[in-house]
């Protein structure tokens, strides 16, 4: 069990809406990840954060934003939803006790219809 | 930019028989490189990982990858399956230290049948 929870862990929701993803760890771990997963791609990087309040973009970023104001929360926005982001996204967490091994949660099931 | 490719989106396989999963990567500097299990409806699960030393690398339930620089490849190999390890299977590399993100490659499907 790597610490990470990741809320909610399945979602429906309405092309056009705001959806907010939850991802809390206890590991204190200074990195934090956002990945969506779907099949054929593996695992793509959306955002990734570096300590609180400092974020950065990564492979498929757009039509999301992240926020991190506390050390243990990271928080993925998809501010108006559609349906080519329907997938399953994964929170991740690294830091100097981990080495240099990204740890995921269990994932989150998000269909927008 | 580092690039991963997992050549098999599938591999079936007997129980018992040996199976290789294979990875190649592209990459201009040194990496670190990973193979990650994923069990159906499940997160992904580190299976085993190369940062240094020795380019044989093994994981606690049998499987085995080994490091090969002058062919950027990280094959995974088991000698005997068993049901259990039916999974999805995912290589992937970073390039330096904790906080560097991972490259997937876009996964095999192991299936083995009884």
């Amino acid at each position: 069990d790597a610490g990470i929870t990741q809320s909610p862990r399945h979602k429906v929701t309405e092309t056009g809406t705001p959806v907010t993803l939850r991802c809390h760890q206890t590991e204190n771990h200074r990195y934090m990840y956002w990945y969506r997963q779907d099949p054929g791609h593996g695992l793509r990087l959306i955002h990734y954060s570096y300590g609180v309040k400092d974020t950065d973009k990564g492979e498929v970023s757009d039509g999301y934003s992240v926020s991190r104001s506390k050390t243990e929360d990271f928080l993925l926005t998809l501010e108006s939803a559609t349906s080519s982001q329907t997938s399953v996204y994964f929170c991740a967490i690294s830091g100097t006790s981990s080495g240099n091994t990204i740890y995921f949660g269990e994932g989150s099931w998000l269909t927008v219809v | 930019a580092q690039s991963v490719t997992q050549l098999d989106s599938q591999v079936p396989v007997f129980e018992e028989a040996p199976v290789e999963l294979r990875c190649n990567y592209s990459s201009s500097v040194s990496v670190y490189l990973f193979w990650y299990v994923q069990y159906p409806n499940q997160g992904l699960q580190l299976l085993l990982k190369y940062l240094s030393g020795s380019t044989l690398v093994k994981s606690i339930n049998g499987f085995e990858a080994e490091f090969n620089k002058s062919q950027t490849s990280f094959h995974l190999r088991k000698p005997s399956v068993h049901i259990s390890d039916t999974a999805e299977y995912f290589c992937a590399v970073s390039e330096g230290d904790a906080g560097n993100m991972l490259t997937f490659g876009g996964g095999t499907r192991l299936m083995v049948k009884p």
